[in-house]
């Protein structure tokens, strides 16, 4: 079993749609939880970033954590054409080895 | 801040060659990490530095792979005898002490192909 699930999708959403990716994991000492954009042939781009349980919001973007279910959540508000790319979800905790989802690739169709 | 860079963009060798990568950090990052992308997967983690010191490998790595960081601030990835499974994006991340234990910040990624 992976230590992080995510849908590879593809997910395809109209213009102004709020898109909702989900990662689920295994290892519950997980404690930091981010959310990356990457565009094709580009290195992944920090989203979001939050510590433990919780929801945290920014822009169009919110974060949402469940550790009890360990399940984490980024819902994209307004969605663009140039929200058009690929989700990745990754998590650590006090190490120093982040772990990453698959990704979903999503687009956003005007 | 100019971002994380990475040298060459892409890379084109034989099997059997030997190839090396280049990392510059964000100025002033102490802490860098080397990952391996294949196409449709996420980052797979490599190496990571703290300074000029290596604490943590992945047990994936292999032997030909090695990385230093001799001074604290660029770092190179060199792998011996490529294979084609070798062929994939190596991404450099590198973090600050200062920021969270959640935030890195990562280059555009090198592109190997082994022919």
């Amino acid at each position: 079993q992976k230590e992080v699930e995510q849908d590879p999708g593809p997910l395809s959403v109209p213009e102004g749609a709020i898109v909702s990716l989900n990662c689920t994991y295994s290892n519950s000492a997980f404690q930091y939880f981010m959310w990356y954009r990457q565009y094709s042939r580009k290195g992944p781009e920090l989203l979001m970033y939050t510590y433990s349980s919780g929801n945290k919001e920014d822009g169009r973007f919110t974060a949402q954590v469940d550790k009890s279910s360990k399940y984490i959540s980024l819902f994209i508000r307004d969605s663009q054409p140039s929200d058009s790319a690929t989700y990745l979800c990754a998590m650590r905790y006090t190490g120093n080895q982040f772990y990453f989802g698959t990704g979903t690739s999503l687009t956003v169709i005007p | 801040d100019t971002g994380v860079s990475q040298n060459p963009r892409h890379k084109i060798t034989k099997r059997g060659q030997n190839v090396t990568f280049r990392c510059d950090p964000i100025s002033e990052h102490n802490r860098l990490y080397w990952y391996r992308q294949t196409l449709g997967q996420g980052p797979e983690f490599l190496t990571y530095f703290q300074n000029e010191a290596q604490l943590e490998k992945s047990r994936l790595l292999s032997d030909r792979f090695s990385a230093e960081r001799p001074k604290g601030s660029f770092s190179t990835l060199e792998i011996q005898r490529t294979e084609q499974g070798d062929s994939a994006m190596y991404l450099c991340a590198s973090s600050s002490p200062a920021r969270g234990l959640g935030e890195q910040y990562f280059g555009p990624g090198t592109r190997l192909t082994v022919t």
